[in-house]
Formats: structure tokens, C-alpha cells, sequence
């Protein structure tokens, strides 16, 4: 039983590409969560996502930054035009049900380096 | 925006010692939760408290959500190696979202 598989585990980004981080949640999971960890910090909250629904994005900045969550398919967290400060770790969490109080499991993250 | 003040930042214990970490919030939340995080990992879930006063133990773990809503902690009994790594308390609040604390760094020597 396969956890929440995020991929690349590792990426370098040159600035002004674009970053594409998946997320495959687990299986039989369709609430997907995408947060952000600088070093030495907790985990920021950016998007909640539902099966082709983004349910809250309050934490994900308004501009470059854009998810997805398709019915087939991994979630989708795409950074265009990227910067130095956007080097961080993203991680990723999967529920089977959305509300209060449901557990929610991590993947093992993608590390962005903006060079 | 909520906010979690977690303490202590850093803890260097023996092994074999007792280990206390807590969160406190200005606002009330509704569920409480306590991650561990390994170095390059992403953070697992160690314990969940989901009621106002609630007690639960995972092992030599014990967690509690406090009486007003507004802290947790969090303690580990008889420390052994492999509890090094950096634990966080994580709130839900009226949404889906967690609200992470900043982590507390825990080492220790054998």
C-alpha cells in the first residue's frame, strides 16, 4: 500500500524557468494538500485541493504560482517564472475524506533549488 | 493570520531521560496534531487529539490538547537514539488547513 508519492525528489531550476512538482496521492485518496517548508521553519499551507476542485488557495501567492489536481492523473504544483526565494521544500499531503480533523499523510517531498 | 509558538526550539537529553515540547496559539483550534520529521523526510504523524482536555499515548509518547483549546503537549518517556529529529505541533482550525509551529530540534546522546 503505496504511501503519498511526490516526484522529483530533487530539483534545480535556473532562475525564470518553470518548476512541475507531482503528487500522486494514496490510493483511495482524493483531498490533496501541497505546503511549503523553508529551512529551519514549519510547513506553510498553500493549496487544498479536490478532485478537479481547488477548495482553498489562500496560502499560495497570487502570481506564478498555480495547482491542479486532475481526475486522472497526479496533482499538479507548477511555479513559472521561477526566483531565488522560491527555493524551498514542498511537500505534499493526501486525506480520504476533507473536514476537520481528518488525518492527512505526507509525502517525502520535492526539494527546489533556484541556482 | 493563527500562529504557533512552540518551545522549546532545541533540546539536547540524555538517552533514557523524559523529554516535554509544547504549542501554545492566541486563537482556538479544534484538532491538534504532533509530526516528527527526519532529516530529507517528509513528517509523520505521531499523534492525534481531536477534544478540549483529551490524553492520548502512542507508545512512550504522550500528548495532550489542552482544557482551552489553546496549546498541546507533548511528551516522550525514556528516550532512546532514534527519537532524534525535529518534532512539530500542527493546529486545525476552522478550516482544513494546518497551522505548523516551527519545530523543535531534539538530539540525543547515548
Amino acid at each position: 500500500n503505496a504511501g503519498v508519492m511526490q516526484n522529483p525528489r530533487h530539483l534545480v531550476r535556473r532562475r525564470g524557468q518553470e518548476a512541475r512538482l507531482r503528487c500522486s496521492p494514496m490510493k483511495g485518496h482524493s483531498h490533496v494538500y501541497w505546503y511549503r517548508q523553508l529551512p529551519e521553519e514549519g510547513l506553510k499551507f498553500m493549496v487544498y485541493l479536490q478532485k478537479e476542485n481547488i477548495i482553498d488557495e489562500s496560502g499560495m501567492p497570487k502570481e506564478r504560482f498555480s495547482a491542479e489536481f486532475p481526475k486522472e492523473g497526479p496533482s499538479i504544483l507548477r511555479i513559472q517564472q521561477v526566483v531565488r526565494g522560491d527555493s524551498a521544500a514542498y511537500f505534499c499531503a493526501s486525506s480520504s475524506l476533507g473536514g476537520m480533523g481528518t488525518e492527512a499523510f505526507f509525502g517525502q517531498g520535492t526539494r527546489l533549488t533556484v541556482v | 493570520g493563527q500562529q504557533l509558538n512552540q518551545s522549546p526550539q532545541s533540546m539536547f537529553i540524555q538517552e533514557g531521560e523524559d523529554v516535554s515540547m509544547n504549542c501554545t496559539s492566541s486563537s482556538i483550534f479544534n484538532t491538534w496534531l504532533w509530526y516528527k520529521q527526519d532529516p530529507g523526510e517528509g513528517p509523520v504523524l505521531l499523534i492525534a487529539l481531536y477534544k478540549a482536555g483529551e490524553l492520548t499515548s502512542n507508545g512512550r509518547l504522550t500528548a495532550q490538547f489542552g482544557i482551552t483549546r489553546k496549546d498541546s503537549f507533548l511528551n516522550i518517556s525514556a528516550s532512546i537514539p532514534s527519537d532524534v529529529g525535529i518534532y512539530f505541533c500542527a493546529g486545525q482550525g476552522g478550516s482544513e488547513k494546518l497551522v505548523f509551529g516551527k519545530g523543535t530540534k531534539l538530539t540525543v546522546n547515548p
